[in-house]
């Protein structure tokens, strides 16, 4: 069982619309990322949080550490929202490396 | 300028040969990782080292070596290519402290195996 799992794996959507990809994870965490790839690769990040909410622009997450679960929601989506999301945690255990979902791949259609 | 560059970006092989994939930062960051990613797996750490004396095993190590020759490059080796390790490769930085174990990315560098 992925420590990270992500939902959906692929969605579609038309232009405009209201846009939530969810993030559950199995282990204690304390932080959690939200990364985008573009569809020519490069990989970027768009939030880390360890707790609440974030909003940059259109993008707004949320977490509940209890619930180990984080969501990334994108309003009045646009075509070049269309990228793959991907959420990473990084464990309690110290040092232990991000571990990541296997991501979103999202397509806005206009 | 890139502060994390990977060399080279594309590569295609054949089976049997030696790879060397190269990474370097400007960012003065002591961790270094790096990563394959295939279709529908996500991406999945390979090896990384939290200080040019440190190496450490990832979730898929086993096929690759690595090597930390300064504090700023982080080399990946496929001593011997296999079709199976036809994938997306990236290399990452963090710091040690740093603020919620940040990680950026390199460019990626596609490897195909014939």
């Amino acid at each position: 069982k992925n420590e990270v799992e992500q939902s959906p794996q692929n969605l579609t959507a038309q232009e405009g619309e209201f846009i939530t990809i969810n993030c559950s994870y199995s282990v204690g965490i304390s932080a959690l990322h939200w990364l985008q790839q573009h569809p020519g690769g490069g990989i970027v990040s768009l939030f880390m949080l360890s707790s609440g909410k974030k909003k940059h622009g259109r993008l707004i997450a949320t977490i509940n550490i209890q619930e180990k679960h984080s969501s990334l929601h994108i309003t009045a989506s646009h075509p070049r929202d269309s990228a793959v999301y991907i959420c990473a945690v990084i464990p309690n255990s110290g040092n232990t490396p991000l571990v990541f979902g296997k991501g979103t791949r999202l397509s806005v259609i206009a | 300028d890139a502060d994390v560059t990977q060399t080279p970006r594309n590569r295609i092989t054949k089976t049997g040969k030696r790879i060397m994939l190269e990474c370097s930062q400007t960012k003065g960051h002591d961790r270094m990782y790096w990563y394959r990613q295939d279709p529908g797996l996500g991406l999945r750490l390979i090896y990384y080292s939290f200080d040019v004396k440190d190496i450490n095993k990832g979730e898929i190590s086993d096929g690759y070596s690595v090597s930390r020759q300064a504090q700023a490059k982080f080399s990946l080796s496929l001593e011997s290519a296999i079709p199976n390790q036809t994938a997306l490769y990236f290399c990452a930085t963090g710091e040690t402290g740093g603020y919620y174990n940040e990680q950026f990315f390199g460019p990626g560098t596609r490897l195909t195996v014939l």
